[in-house]
C-alpha cells in the first residue's frame, strides 16, 4: 500500500487558480470513486473539502472543486485567496476497508 | 454536533505499549460509520493507522498491523489504539476520525505522542 502521489509544492497569485494533482492506480484512485481532499493549516487538524472525488460538504466554499481521470484525481482551487495557504492531502479508498493517504502538497499563495 | 477527543499519555517509552483513547459525542458510536486513526510525524505527512466498526470488526495498515490494536466500547462510546514495540519513529500526532469508505468527516484535534526514554 503505496502513498499516493502529489506535486510537494503549488503556488499562486490571489485570485487566480491552483490545480493539484494525486496520483495513484487502478487498485485506489482508479478502481474507486471514493477520493477525498483535506486541508490543513500548521498546528490544525486536517479539514474535509472534497469526498467521493467531486463533491463537497456543507460550508465549503464553491471555489473548491475536485475530479478524476484515470488513475489521477485533482483538486483545484480557484479565485485564490490568503486563507487557502496550506498543505492539502488526498485520501482514497483502497479496497477491503483500506485507505491511503497521498504524500501532501503545500500551497502558497504568493 | 459531532467531537472527537484523543486522550493518553504523551510521553512512551521505547518498546513500550502506546496507548490512546479516542471520546466521541454528538453521534453514537454504534451508528453506521467506521472510527479510525491517523497519524502525522512531525513535518511529515498523514498516514492511515487502521479502523475500526461498531461491531469490533478492524482494518489496519499492512505495515503497522502486526503492532496495532483497535479496540470499541459502545457504553463509553470510545475507541482506543494500543500499538507495541514503539520506537522513535512513532513519535507523531495521532488523531481519531469518523471514517466511511476511507472519507474522514469529522476529526479530533490530535494529539502529539513522544517516544523516548
Amino acid at each position: 500500500q503505496s502513498a499516493l502521489t502529489q506535486p510537494p509544492s503549488a503556488s499562486g497569485s490571489p485570485g487566480q487558480s491552483v490545480t493539484i494533482s494525486c496520483t495513484g492506480t487502478s487498485s485506489d484512485v482508479g478502481g474507486y470513486n471514493y477520493v477525498s481532499w483535506y486541508q490543513q493549516h500548521p498546528g490544525k487538524a486536517p479539514k474535509l473539502m472534497i469526498y467521493e472525488v467531486s463533491k463537497r460538504p456543507s460550508g465549503v466554499p464553491d471555489r473548491f472543486s475536485g475530479s478524476k481521470s484515470g488513475n489521477t484525481a485533482s483538486l483545484t482551487v480557484s479565485g485564490l485567496q490568503a486563507e487557502d495557504e496550506a498543505d492539502y492531502y488526498c485520501s482514497s479508498y483502497a479496497g477491503s476497508n483500506m485507505g491511503v493517504f497521498g504524500t501532501g502538497t503545500k500551497v502558497t499563495v504568493l | 454536533q459531532v467531537q472527537l477527543q484523543e486522550s493518553g499519555p504523551g510521553l512512551v517509552k521505547p518498546s513500550e505499549t502506546l496507548s490512546l483513547t479516542c471520546t466521541v459525542s454528538g453521534y453514537s458510536i454504534s451508528s453506521n460509520y467506521y472510527w479510525g486513526w491517523i497519524r502525522q510525524p512531525p513535518g511529515k505527512g498523514l498516514e492511515w493507522i487502521g479502523s475500526i466498526y461498531h461491531s469490533g470488526s478492524t482494518y489496519y495498515n499492512p505495515s503497522l498491523k502486526s503492532r496495532v490494536t483497535i479496540s470499541v466500547d459502545t457504553s463509553k462510546n470510545q475507541f482506543s489504539l494500543k500499538m507495541s514495540s514503539v520506537t522513535a519513529a512513532d513519535t507523531a500526532v495521532y488523531y481519531c476520525a469518523r471514517d466511511i469508505m476511507s472519507t474522514r468527516d469529522y476529526w479530533g484535534q490530535g494529539t502529539l505522542v513522544t517516544v523516548s526514554s
